[in-house]
C-alpha cells in the first residue's frame, strides 16, 4: 500500500522549461515532505524539503509547492537544464519519528 | 572519503544462497535504515534502527533479517535469496539533531542479482 503517490513516471522536458512532478498523501499525520533526487549510480540525496506551516518553499530553481487542504504537494524545477536530468523522489514522515515514505520515483530527461 | 559506505557493490549469487550486504557510516548518527529500489515503485523500507538495541520491520521484511553490530555498522542479510529479490539495496542514515533534522544520507547502493 503506497501512502505517497508520484506522478509522472516519467517527464521529458526541453531545456529551460518548466519541469513539474506530483505527489499525493494520504496520512494527515505527516508533516515533513522532502524530495530527493538520484543521479545514475548514485543514491539519493536530499533537494528541497518543506513543513506544512508554509506554502511554498524556494532553493534556487527548485520550488516546492504544498496544499494541506488536497494533500498534495509538487516540485517545480524552472529553466530546467541537462544536468538536472535524474530521478526524483518525493518522501513524507511524521514529526515523531523519522521513517520516510517514499513515492514511486519519476524520471526526467532534459533534452539540450 | 565516503560517509556511508556499502559492501559490495555488485553481487551475482544463485537462489537459495545466503548474502549479507554491509554498511558502515562516519557520520555519528544513530539512525540506520535498508531500502530496497525496483524499477516504478520507488523506495521501500526494509528495515530500520533508531540504536544499537533498537531494530525494526519497515514495509517489506520478510525474507530479509539485519544486525546492528555497532552504532556505525548495519548488515542486511538474506537468508535464502530468491530471484524476485533482484533489486538495488541502499543503507541510509539519519539524525534528528541539529540543521540536519531527519535528513536521510545515502550509501552508494548494493546491485544484487539472484540467478
Amino acid at each position: 500500500q503506497q501512502q505517497v503517490k508520484q506522478s509522472p513516471q516519467s517527464l521529458i522536458v526541453q531545456k529551460g522549461g518548466i519541469s513539474i512532478i506530483n505527489c499525493a498523501y494520504e496520512n494527515t499525520a505527516f508533516d515533513y515532505f522532502p524530495w530527493y533526487q538520484q543521479f545514475p549510480g548514485k543514491g539519493p540525496a536530499l533537494l528541497i524539503a518543506i513543513r506544512p506551516d508554509v506554502s511554498e518553499k524556494k532553493e534556487g530553481r527548485f520550488t516546492i509547492s504544498f496544499n494541506k487542504s488536497a494533500k498534495q504537494f509538487s516540485l517545480h524545477i524552472m529553466d530546467s537544464q541537462p544536468g538536472d536530468s535524474a530521478t526524483y523522489f518525493c518522501a513524507a514522515s511524521e514529526t515523531s519519528g523519522s521513517r520516510l515514505t517514499f513515492g514511486e520515483g519519476t524520471q526526467l530527461t532534459v533534452n539540450p | 572519503d565516503a560517509d556511508v559506505t556499502q559492501t559490495p557493490r555488485n553481487r551475482i549469487t544463485k537462489t537459495g544462497k545466503r548474502i549479507m550486504l554491509e554498511c558502515s557510516q562516519t557520520k555519528g548518527h544513530d539512525r540506520m535504515y535498508w531500502y530496497r529500489q525496483d524499477p516504478g515503485l520507488g523506495l521501500r523500507l526494509i528495515y530500520y534502527s533508531f540504536d544499537v538495541k533498537d531494530i525494526n520491520k519497515g514495509e517489506i521484511s520478510d525474507g530479509y533479517s539485519v544486525s546492528r553490530q555497532a552504532q556505525a555498522k548495519f548488515s542486511l542479510s538474506l537468508e535464502s535469496a530468491i530471484p524476485n529479490q533482484t533489486a538495488l539495496y541502499f543503507c541510509a542514515t539519519s539524525d534528528l539533531r541539529g540543521a540536519s533534522y531527519n535528513e536521510q544520507f545515502f550509501g552508494p547502493g548494493t546491485r544484487l542479482t539472484v540467478l
